[in-house]
Order: C-alpha cells, then sequence, then structure tokens
C-alpha cells in the first residue's frame, strides 16, 4: 500500500461546478500538506500549503486538511476551464522531503 | 527564460546506452532534487542535494548517479538505461527559507524513452 492515495481521475465536471480532490494516507507523522497543480507538459507550482490540521481558503480554492482520519482534501469553487489540469497532493513531516500522490486528472467543460 | 532549465526536453535511447540530464537554475536555492514521474505513481524523489558537497540517495537512487558541479547545476545520469527508466524527470530546486512550506520549483520535464 502506498503511503499517499490519490484517485487518479480523470475528472470531469461542467465550468462553474464546485470540485472536491482528495487523498489519504497513512503516516501519522506527516505535519506539512500541499497541493501542487500541474499542467499538460509543465512542472508542477505550487497551489496551497497547509500545517497541521484545519482549513485554508485562498481565492477560489480552500485546502482542508484532517489528520484524526488521515485525509486532505481540495475544493475549488465556480470551477473554470483554466483549472484543467492534474493535482499532486503531498506531504512532509521534515520539511522539503515531500511524498507525492499519483495526482488527479481534472478536466472543466466550458 | 525559465528559472529552472532542463536540457535535454525529449530523448529517446537504447538500452545499454548511457544517458545524463541536464538541470541549471537561476533562483539562487541551495537544494536541488530529481524526480521521476510514471503514470499513476506521482514524482518519486531519486536524488537530492542541499549544497554542492551534499549528495542524497532518495527512494529509487538504484540505476542512477548524479552530480553537483555548481550550486547552479544538478545532473543525473544513467549508466546503462533499461526500458523501465522510461519516464518523465523533473528537475526541482528549493531555498532553505522554505523547508516548512514544502515549495519546490520544477522545471519543464526531460521526457526519456528507452527502447
Amino acid at each position: 500500500q502506498k503511503e499517499v492515495e490519490q484517485d487518479p481521475g480523470p475528472l470531469s465536471v461542467p465550468e462553474g461546478a464546485i470540485v472536491s480532490l482528495n487523498c489519504t494516507y497513512s503516516n501519522s507523522a506527516f505535519q506539512y500538506f500541499m497541493w501542487y497543480r500541474q499542467y499538460s507538459r509543465k512542472g508542477p507550482e505550487l497551489l496551497m500549503y497547509t500545517y497541521s490540521s484545519g482549513n485554508k481558503e485562498d481565492g477560489r480554492f480552500t485546502a482542508q486538511v484532517d489528520k484524526s482520519s488521515k485525509y486532505i482534501s481540495l475544493f475549488i469553487r465556480d470551477s473554470q476551464p483554466s483549472d484543467s489540469a492534474t493535482y499532486l497532493c503531498a506531504m512532509s513531516n521534515a520539511g522539503n522531503m515531500l511524498t507525492f500522490g499519483g495526482g488527479t486528472r481534472l478536466m472543466v467543460k466550458p | 527564460d525559465a528559472d529552472v532549465t532542463q536540457t535535454p526536453r525529449n530523448r529517446i535511447t537504447k538500452t545499454g546506452k548511457r544517458i545524463m540530464l541536464e538541470c541549471s537554475q537561476t533562483k539562487g536555492h541551495d537544494r536541488m532534487y530529481w524526480y521521476r514521474q510514471d503514470p499513476g505513481l506521482g514524482l518519486r524523489l531519486i536524488y537530492y542535494s542541499f549544497d554542492v558537497k551534499d549528495i542524497n540517495k532518495g527512494e529509487i537512487s538504484d540505476g542512477y548517479s548524479v552530480s553537483r558541479q555548481a550550486q547552479a547545476k544538478f545532473s543525473l545520469s544513467l549508466e546503462s538505461a533499461i526500458p523501465n527508466q522510461t519516464a518523465l524527470y523533473f528537475c526541482a530546486t528549493s531555498d532553505f527559507s522554505d523547508r516548512d512550506t514544502g515549495e519546490l520549483f520544477f522545471g519543464e520535464g526531460s521526457r526519456l524513452t528507452v527502447l
């Protein structure tokens, strides 16, 4: 079993929909949780970062961490075609040594 | 110009050949990494370096070697390429001050195909 599990998708939604992307993990020592966005033929870029449990909001994006359930989520409100990308969750217990999920491919249809 | 530059962007080679992927950065970061990406497996760490004299194995270092020629340059070598090393390879950098946020800055990737 992988340390970080993520549904590969693809997830296809209409423009304007609320999107929920999720990861589960097994290592209870993880304290830092990130979401990276990767457009086709590009490298990943950090989208959001959360420390420990709780919520963090940035514009249309909300990251949630539930350490008791070992479950993290990324919500995208009012999704746009430009949100079409692969979303990778990542986590660590020691700064930069990240463990990545496999990524979920999201397609937002106009 | 990109902050993290990888060359070549695409390479097709044959089993047994030696391959070098190069990475250079203009961000002034001290930390550099090599990852490989395979469908459904996410990014897996091959090697990382926290400064010029520091080289560390990652999760999947077998069959690979690296060289940190300067603060700005970090190359990945496959001494004798095999087909299961066919993948998308990413170089990344980070700054010590971002060690908690986990922010890595990635290049655009080098797609390697081993026939």
